[in-house]
């Protein structure tokens, strides 16, 4: 069974100060994983998707690592518009897996001014 | 914006009514899903579609139902609805240039009372 594990569970930081959030999974054949957004009240919103070990993707203050056994998502000099749920999803290699996403039960990151 | 609009946004309920979700999208995409989205639980996948009456069980499937008779509605009914079907539900469409991200509404609110 397909598992993602997300750490903290909610993490406050001052504007500025650095951090990155784990994501840990346990997939039969990784076909990719990603990264999403949410903000209160709202859909997920699509950051990344890494395919293989060694990966890595940014987008403004944000960068995505991969490893075999897990994901980090760093945040750099973060700002208070920065704050919400980051959810982290696996996708499972397999011809049947129809596009299902095994998600993680998501990180609150709070950035204070 | 993915053209995904989902009806009604809130909606309060008795138990034992039945309920139907609506996620209806304008870009005719193939793949759909309806997510359920609690504290400690996260985003969990209640059923998808891979096409028109093309339909299948995700994780937490018992006391939901799903149609599919066109490409741009997939319909979420609770035959009876209980109280732990009050949740936040999430539809979301699977697209993107390498047509692996998933792409979701906005929500519906659900209470069961």
């Amino acid at each position: 069974e397909d598992q993602v594990t997300q750490s903290p569970e909610a993490l406050r930081l001052q504007e500025g100060e650095s951090s990155s959030l784990n994501c840990s999974y346990t997939v039969s054949g990784l076909r990719g994983l990603f990264w999403y957004r949410q903000d209160p009240g709202k859909g997920p919103e699509f950051l990344f998707t890494l395919y293989s070990a060694g990966e890595e993707k940014e987008k403004e203050r944000l960068k995505a690592t991969l490893t075999k056994k897990e994901s980090f998502l760093h945040i750099t000099a973060p700002k208070p518009e920065d704050s919400a749920t980051y959810l982290c999803a696996v996708h499972p290699a397999g011809g049947t897996s129809y596009g299902k996403l095994t998600f993680g039960q998501g990180t609150i990151l709070t950035v204070h001014p | 914006d993915a053209g995904i609009t989902q009806s009604p946004r809130h909606k309060v309920t008795e138990t034992g009514t039945p309920v139907t979700l609506r996620c209806h999208q304008t870009e005719n995409h193939r793949y759909m899903y309806w997510y359920r989205q609690d504290p400690g639980h996260g985003l969990r996948l209640i059923h998808y579609s891979y096409g028109v009456k093309d339909t299948d069980k995700g994780e937490v499937s018992d006391g939901y139902s799903v149609s599919r008779s066109k490409t741009e509605d997939f319909l979420l009914t609770l035959e009876s609805a209980t109280s732990s079907q009050t949740s936040v539900y999430f539809c979301a469409i699977r697209g993107g240039t390498t047509n692996e991200k998933l792409f979701f509404g906005s929500g519906t609110q659900l209470s069961v009372l």
